[in-house]
């Protein structure tokens, strides 16, 4: 099963932007990228997916490689509310599973 | 509104003792997941089912059973064959081609064992 590499922890300042970076150097060409991020005792919550091309959605952008070896999240303006644990997941095409990586705490300074 | 209902929310068993924590989801979706977190980890998968009738084994499955009598319903047993059961327990599911897809969460199940 493909894993990723994500950094364990990064810092922001509010409203400026954050790029987290995450590796999956054994992708496979069916396996979606995933990101979703956790608050403290509460369920992981699906921010943005997907395969080859960049996305766009409300919450963020997903820029991926070239070669889908890596991919970075980005929130455009970091908010003190998107302090949470951040997940960069392979879906895998063959069996459906999500394999979770360990995660990137983002901490948001005011 | 639709979602997914995990309970209890917070469980505490003796050791030695089975458990069965509930997942229920009106949403519709064909494929279910249990998850385990431990505290600053991340999540480990222990069972999924992509239809009724059937269910398959995750990455920790030992200790653990499930059944998916039901499309909205997929319960978790934890049994007293899992070492160590105390910990975060999620509930997740997913609609038809879940790989392009969203996975819906629960709130999720605190069990410790005493």
């Amino acid at each position: 099963d493909a894993k990723t590499t994500q950094p364990n922890s990064m810092e922001s300042n509010e409203e400026e932007p954050v790029h987290l970076p995450c590796n999956h150097s054994t992708i496979s060409g069916t396996d979606y990228i995933h990101w979703y991020r956790q608050l403290p005792s509460q369920g992981p919550e699906y921010v943005i997916h997907g395969l080859t091309s960049n996305v766009n959605n409300r919450m963020a952008s997903l820029a991926i490689a070239e070669d889908r070896k890596s991919s970075t999240l980005i929130l455009h303006r970091a908010t003190l509310r998107d302090a949470a644990v951040y997940y960069c997941i392979l879906a895998s095409g063959n069996t459906g599973k999500l394999i979770f990586g360990q995660g990137t705490t983002l901490q948001v300074k005011p | 509104d639709g979602g997914i209902t995990q309970s209890p929310k917070y469980l505490f068993r003796k050791e030695g003792q089975n458990v069965t924590l509930s997942c229920e989801q009106n949403l519709n979706h064909d494929a279910m997941y249990w998850y385990r977190q431990d505290p600053g980890q991340g999540l480990r998968l222990i069972y999924y089912s992509q239809i009724v009738n059937d269910f398959q084994k995750g990455d920790i499955a030992e200790g653990y059973s499930v059944s998916r009598e039901k499309k909205e319903s997929f319960p978790l047993t934890v049994t007293s064959a899992q070492k160590n059961p105390t910990a975060f327990y999620l509930c997740a599911s997913s609609p038809p081609r879940r790989n392009t897809g969203e996975l819906f969460f629960g709130e999720g199940s605190r069990l410790t064992v005493l």
